[in-house]
C-alpha cells in the first residue's frame, strides 16, 4: 500500500487544454512538495506547500494543499507541450524524517 | 555544473555478483539518499544519511548498504544482486535532513540477470 496515491496514472490530454492531477492519503504530512521528472532525468522541484489551504502559483500551473494536510492538487492551465513529463508529489508524514514519493502521473500534452 | 554525480549509467549484471553505484554532490549538502524507482511504485527510499559518518533505513534496505566517509560522496552497494533488484536508481542530497528540496542525479539503470 503506498502512503501516497496519485490519480490519474496516466493523462494524455490535447494542447491548451487544461488538467488537474490528484495526490491523496491518509496521513498528516507537515509539508508536501510536487516535482516533475522528464525522460533520462531525476525528477526537478516545482514547490513545496506547507501550510493547510495553501494555494501557490507557478506560471500556468496552481498547487493546492488540502486543509488537512493530507492532500493536494496540481492544476495546470492551457497545457503546452512542453508541460509533458511525469508529476510526483512527495510528503513528510507528521513526525517521520523522510520523504516519500507518490506513485506518479505520466502526463502527455499533445500539439 | 554543480550536482550530483552518479555512475555507471547504465550497467547489466549477473545475478550474484556484487555492485557498487557511486554517487558524489558537490554541493555540500549534508544529506544524501538512495532511491529506486519502479514502473507504478513511484520512488522509493532505500537508505539515507542525514550527516556524514551517518546512515539509515530507508523503505526498502534489504539486500542494500551504503557508507558515508565524507560529506560528498554515498555508494550504495548490491552485495548479491538478484533479478528483483532491476530498478532506476536515484541518489538525491539535500541542505539538511528535515526540511527543503532533493537535489537527484540522472540515475543509473540497472538491469540483473
Amino acid at each position: 500500500t503506498q502512503l501516497l496515491e496519485q490519480s490519474p496514472q496516466f493523462l494524455s490530454i490535447q494542447e491548451g487544454e487544461n488538467l488537474t492531477v490528484y495526490c491523496n492519503s491518509s496521513s498528516v504530512f507537515s509539508s508536501l512538495q510536487w516535482y516533475r521528472q522528464e525522460p533520462g532525468e531525476g525528477p526537478v522541484l516545482l514547490v513545496t506547500v506547507v501550510t493547510g489551504g495553501e494555494v501557490k502559483k507557478l506560471k500556468r500551473l496552481t498547487f493546492q494543499f488540502g486543509d488537512a494536510r493530507k492532500d493536494s492538487s496540481l492544476h495546470i492551465t492551457a497545457a503546452q507541450p512542453g508541460d509533458t513529463g511525469l508529476y510526483l508529489c512527495a510528503g513528510e508524514p507528521t513526525g517521520a524524517n523522510n520523504l516519500f514519493f507518490g506513485t506518479g502521473t505520466r502526463l502527455t500534452v499533445i500539439p | 555544473i554543480a550536482g550530483i554525480t552518479q555512475a555507471p549509467t547504465s550497467q547489466i549484471l549477473a545475478a550474484g555478483r556484487r555492485m557498487t553505484l557511486r554517487c558524489t554532490q558537490d554541493m555540500r549538502h549534508n544529506a544524501m539518499y538512495w532511491y529506486r524507482q519502479d514502473l507504478g511504485l513511484g520512488l522509493r527510499l532505500i537508505h539515507y544519511s542525514n550527516t556524514a559518518g551517518t546512515t539509515g533505513k530507508g523503505e526498502v534496505p534489504d539486500g542494500y548498504s551504503v557508507s558515508r566517509a565524507n560529506t560528498d560522496d554515498f555508494p550504495l552497494t548490491l552485495a548479491s544482486a538478484v533479478p528483483s533488484q532491476t530498478s532506476v536508481y536515484f541518489c538525491a542530497s539535500s541542505p539538511r535532513w528535515d526540511t527543503g528540496e532533493l537535489f537527484f542525479g540522472e540515475g543509473s539503470r540497472l538491469t540483473v540477470l
